[in-house]
């Protein structure tokens, strides 16, 4: 089965400091990996795909294929980074989109 | 382009009613998904369309059904609600296949249903 594990529902941060939104996920070929992004009163929008290997608005993600993961990092916290974060799986030859549940980032000043 | 655009923006029905939802997929997209969020957790896939056919469904009993239409816009009926069906429903366009990013899905604003 495919599923995506997100196991923080919130993330408190203060501005400036580190941040890692965990995300894990179950299937057995091999996935591609999302990190959509909802700003308050914003629609969902992708933030960034593993096979991109890109940097967007300072976050990056890596793809670790032995532990399973896919977290989202960003050095710096920035206040605009307070949002509904998703981690999703679209499993190969799909394009039915598995999220996880989502993690709520609030960075605060 | 306004993007993905849904109708209605919020819709209140009683359980046993059956419900009817819009979609508008973005300029030069042919693929529409539709997805239901519950309250605290992500969204869930229903189904897909492509070529005014369904093509993927996820778990969702036979009282979810849909169209899609000639101009690639689509609709989500849902018959004999329940009150588990209140949720927000999103729906996601795609571009076809071969072009950069097809494997992007872009989100509309969503339609939030309520059941009594």
């Amino acid at each position: 089965a495919q599923r995506v594990t997100q196991p923080e529902k919130l993330l408190s941060v203060f501005k400036g400091a580190p941040v890692e939104l965990k995300c894990n996920y179950s299937y057995s070929g091999s996935p591609e990996l999302f990190w959509y992004v909802q700003y308050s009163r914003q629609r969902l929008q992708l933030l960034l795909r593993h096979i991109s290997r890109e940097s967007i608005k300072g976050f990056t993600a890596d793809l670790n294929k032995g532990e399973t993961s896919f977290h989202l990092k960003k050095p710096f916290a920035q206040e605009e980074d307070s949002a509904m974060y998703y981690c999703a799986l679209l499993p190969g030859r799909s394009e039915k989109l598995v999220f996880g549940k989502g993690t709520k980032l609030t960075v605060n000043p | 382009d306004a993007g993905v655009t849904q109708s209605p923006t919020h819709l209140i029905k009683t359980r046993g009613q059956q419900v009817t939802l819009r979609c508008s997929p973005k300029s030069g997209h042919d693929t529409v998904s539709w997805y239901q969020q519950a309250l605290g957790q992500g969204p869930q896939f229903i189904f897909q369309y492509y070529e005014e056919e369904e093509r993927q469904r996820g778990n969702f009993p036979d009282r979810f059904s849909g169209h899609q239409f000639p101009n690639y816009s689509s609709e989500l009926n849902v018959n004999a609600l329940l009150l588990g069906d209140s949720a927000l429903y999103l729906c996601a366009s795609s571009p076809p296949p071969g072009l950069a990013a097809f494997d992007e899905q872009f989100f509309g604003p969503g339609t939030r249903l309520t059941v009594l």
